[in-house]
């Protein structure tokens, strides 16, 4: 069953738009939530890390929001650049330790067209 | 700077013969290592982990195993490649601490079997 769903699972938007991620999960227990940047046929860059219930990060022009009561998460991406094609990966973390297991969304495709 | 590399970058490789990824890390000591298998289109799988040399943890088999010879080397391997090992692999590390460690991951292998 798969533990971390992601919306939409596919998205084009034009250069210049703001976009919205979603991710849901049910992994328990949920101890932390990142969000991964998958260019085609290369590995994974994180873009930023939720830990706490209700947190908010934010980096440059991605923020992210993390609700645990609901075990849901949001990926903001502002101003969107045709560099930003890529797939958006969700992963919940179970433990705090580095041994804890991941478990992944399939991702949104995010295509941004000029 | 702690640099990961993977090889080969994409192999071809025929049903029923060995095959042999690695994955090395240069730059940092007793890290803790990883292998995710992806397969087209799919979602991202941990196959195994080690936190030291000669230990190896199997999360999901998929017939291969890994192995560590070396603290810095990470091996996956079989001896009779199947269809279903097609796809993507990936190698990471994390610092071998407590928290919510971030995972570091490698360019990956594509690995066609026909």
């Amino acid at each position: 069953k798969t533990q971390v769903e992601q919306s939409p699972q596919s998205l084009v938007v034009r250069q210049g738009e703001n976009c919205v991620l979603q991710c849901n999960y049910s992994v328990t227990p949920d101890n932390h939530l990142r969000w991964f940047k998958q260019d085609t046929g290369k590995g994974l860059v994180s873009l930023t890390v939720l830990v706490h219930e209700n947190d908010k990060t934010s980096n440059g022009r991605y923020s992210a929001t993390l609700d645990k009561d609901a075990k849901h998460s949001t990926l903001h991406i502002t101003a969107t650049l045709l560099d930003d094609t890529a797939t958006y990966i969700c992963v919940v973390g179970d433990r705090g330790s580095a041994l804890g297991r991941l478990h992944f969304g399939a991702g949104t495709q995010l295509i941004v067209i000029p | 700077a702690q640099t990961i590399h993977q090889w080969p970058v994409a192999e071809i490789k025929a049903v029923g013969s060995p095959l042999s990824l690695g994955c090395t890390i240069k730059g940092k000591s007793s890290p803790n290592l990883y292998w995710y298998w992806q397969a087209t289109g799919g979602t991202l799988q941990q196959l195994f982990y080690s936190i030291t040399v000669g230990q190896v943890e199997s999360v999901v088999q998929l017939n291969l195993s890994a192995s560590r010879p070396k603290d810095d080397q990470f091996i996956l391997s079989t001896e009779k490649l199947l269809l279903s090992h097609s796809g993507f692999y990936l190698c990471a590390w994390s610092p071998g601490t407590g928290g919510y460690a971030e995972q570091f991951f490698g360019p990956g292998t594509r690995l066609t079997v026909l």
